[in-house]
């Protein structure tokens, strides 16, 4: 049964401090999206890769966050530094996409971190 | 940034009835999807209805897609207490995906 994985699962910081997450997509799945959910702003997308290559970052504050696919089966994103603003949930999803734009034809989405800065 | 509405927000209904949730969108699409939220979990895809369809089915789940009017609805049919989640709605406009903010659906027993 494959599934999109995510580490950590959780995670607790201090203001100012370096984090990074990590998702390994569906081996195969050619595109992969970073999303952030909270309350306030439901789930926006952060960036978007497509072949390894990052196609959209454009959700991203570029001063402190970065997203990168050192190779097909893992996706990273960090902030650096962190602020407490960047409390929330972070998906990964992965899916398969042979057109154009972001669009998939399902995303499959990863359990999630939950980032707390305090 | 640019979010596909749904509506309502909250719905609570008895176990048994039926469900109906409604999203909007804001240009042309290719095609629309619809999610489950359980809390604290990820999203699981539900059903993908394409710009050229207007209704598909799955199991007890309903989707129509109007183009004219840019909405789509999901029907739950004799809804079940595992229902209980939030449904969200994804377009592909403009080369972007947008997700809605949800609506949050509560089966009581």
């Amino acid at each position: 049964d494959a599934r999109v994985t995510q580490t950590p699962r959780d995670k607790v910081t201090e203001m100012g401090q370096e984090v990074t997450m990590r998702c390994q997509p569906i081996l195969g799945h050619n595109t992969v999206f970073w999303y952030r959910q909270t309350m306030m702003q439901g789930l926006e997308l952060l960036a978007y890769f497509r072949n390894r290559a990052p196609l959209d970052d454009s959700g991203m504050p570029k001063d402190r966050f970065s997203a990168e696919m050192p190779d097909a089966t893992l996706a990273t994103l960090k902030i650096q530094p962190s602020e407490p603003r960047d409390s929330a949930v972070y998906f990964c999803a992965s899916g398969s996409s042979f057109t154009a734009g972001a669009g998939t034809d399902t995303q499959y989405f990863g359990p999630g971190t939950r980032l707390t800065v305090l | 940034s640019q979010q596909g509405e749904e509506d309502p927000q909250a719905l609570s209904i008895q176990e048994g009835e039926n469900a109906t949730m409604n999203c909007s969108y804001k240009t042309s699409i290719n095609n629309l999807q619809w999610y489950r939220q359980n809390s604290g979990r990820g999203l699981v895809h539900l059903i993908l209805i394409r710009s050229n369809e207007r209704e598909k089915h799955s199991g007890r789940l309903r989707v129509t897609l109007d183009t004219s009017k840019k909405s789509s609805s999901l029907l739950i049919t004799a809804s079940r207490a595992a229902d209980t989640a939030s449904y969200f709605c994804a377009t592909d406009e403009d080369d972007k995906i947008i997700f809605g903010k949800g609506t949050r659906l509560h089966i009581l027993p």
